[in-house]
């Protein structure tokens, strides 16, 4: 399994409040990726990196903030969290060449008030 | 708009059956597709194809990517409980991003 890791795995939070979930991966991929996946929809991009400091936008990016200050961590905000953002956060990771294949964390379950 | 569409959406089978999924997808600037199976957790990836009529194979699974018809599928013969699952169909339309179909969910029965 590649070395992806997310934190936390569970969360339960309030409306307005805000959330940062983190991915932290060991294999220096260049690429990392934030999904969430909900019934009915299957996995929607939220945003994603191409490298340190360098991020753009998925299909489903309002309401929803990222970093990456280090080639090994992703970080996702939700500035002011709100019930539709309930659901299962996976982050992924590719290699620079071979970077379609994405490989996915153990995701995150949030669940907001 | 980059679509990709799976069918079915759920398939039931019994222990020892061989199933096929599909998965279509609208052309736009097509560079790969993927498979992946997820259980309880993180999807986790299968294979990846590129060029038309050239199976890929990997045990009991294998997969097939038509460029012209734009589908592939994905065969699974002798199923075992453990093939019980969602598989996951993407496409890379030609940029750093995947779009991901619905998926179909599998369930074998003993």
């Amino acid at each position: 399994d590649a070395g992806i890791t997310q934190s936390p795995r569970h969360k339960v939070t309030e409306t307005g409040t805000p959330v940062t979930l983190r991915c932290h991966q060991t294999e220096n991929h260049r690429y990392m990726y934030w999904y969430r996946q909900d019934p009915g929809h299957g996995l929607r991009l939220i945003h994603y990196s191409y490298g340190v400091k360098d991020t753009d936008k998925g299909e489903v990016s309002d309401g929803y903030s990222v970093s990456r200050s280090k080639t090994e961590d992703f970080l996702l905000t939700l500035e002011s969290a709100t019930s539709s953002q309930t659901s299962v956060y996976f982050c992924a990771i590719s290699e620079y060449r071979g970077r379609e294949t994405q490989y996915f964390g153990p995701g995150t379950r949030l669940l907001v008030l | 708009e980059d679509k990709v569409v799976q069918s079915p959406l759920s398939l039931v089978v019994h222990e020892g059956d061989t199933v096929t999924l599909n998965c279509s997808y609208e052309v736009t600037n097509f560079r790969s597709l993927l498979w992946y199976k997820q259980e309880k957790k993180a999807p986790t990836f299968l294979f990846m194809l590129t060029s038309s009529g050239i199976e890929k194979k990997s045990g009991r699974l294998s997969s097939i990517l038509d460029k012209k018809e734009l589908f592939s599928i994905l065969n699974i013969t002798a199923t075992q409980t453990g093939d019980s699952a969602v598989y996951l169909c993407a496409v890379n339309f030609g940029n750093e991003k995947l779009t991901f179909g619905t998926g179909t969910r599998l369930t074998i029965i003993p």
